[in-house]
């Protein structure tokens, strides 16, 4: 399983962040399987951004769901997300995972992408 | 949402202590938290998930206990490559979140 972030590094404010997550070692149209975005403001914590799963139900941070849109395209296995009218803290490592369950209810992110550093600047 | 709340923020150990983090959920997550490792400039690593289910690989002086609001990560023995930030996350809600993270330094 390997997964990869790719999308602009700079951007200004008030534009639109597109991203794309392009994986292989399985699909999304798997029943189990979800592909998420987490980020890392540099220097900080980790937070949770979106999700998209094999059913093609989508999940959004309550304080950026305004924002945030959530795609894939199983032909291609990538997963696409957009962030509109950027400003300067959502500058961070942006990371796609893909999460699954233990064959239970029990769910977790197994597998990370390297991170894409993307900075809002003027 | 789910509130996470991890506890020390940053702590200093030596080789071989014992060390424990805490992890408090705003509500209850019955069982439905995982562990993260990440050092820098890396993604974060799989540790435990299901409070308690070592990932494939990791070492067994990493476990974790807990239910309900209330979980710990304890590392038995820390070796150098334990010096890392730690972050717990839960799952019981599709509505993922993470907890502050906990930096383990060299003391």
């Amino acid at each position: 399983v390997t997964l990869r972030e790719s999308g602009p590094a700079l951007l200004k404010p008030t534009q639109t962040l597109t991203l794309t997550c392009t994986f292989s070692g399985f699909s999304l149209n798997t029943s189990d399987m979800r592909v998420t975005w987490i980020r890392q403001p540099p220097g900080k914590a980790l937070e949770w951004v979106a999700l998209i799963d094999w059913e093609d139900d989508k999940y959004y941070n309550t304080s950026l769901k305004t924002r945030l849109s959530i795609s894939k395209d199983t032909s291609k296995n990538q997963v696409v997300l957009t962030l509109t009218n950027l400003n300067p803290v959502d500058t961070a490592t942006y990371f796609c995972a893909r999460m699954r369950s233990n064959g239970a209810s029990f769910t977790f992110v197994d597998y990370w992408g390297q991170g894409t550093l993307v900075t809002v600047s003027s | 949402d789910i509130q996470m709340t991890q506890s020390p923020a940053s702590l200093s150990a030596s080789v071989g202590d014992r060390v424990t983090i805490t992890c408090r959920a705003s509500q209850s997550i019955s069982r439905h938290l995982n562990w993260y490792q990440q050092t820098p400039g890396k993604a974060p690593k799989l540790l435990i998930y299901a409070t308690s289910t070592l990932q494939s690989g990791v070492p067994s002086r990493f476990s974790g206990f807990g239910s309900g609001t209330d979980f710990t990560l304890t590392i038995s023995g820390l070796e150098p490559e334990d010096f890392a930030t730690y972050y717990c996350q839960q799952s019981y809600s599709t509505l993922l979140s993470f907890g502050g993270g906990t930096k383990v330094e060299i003391k």
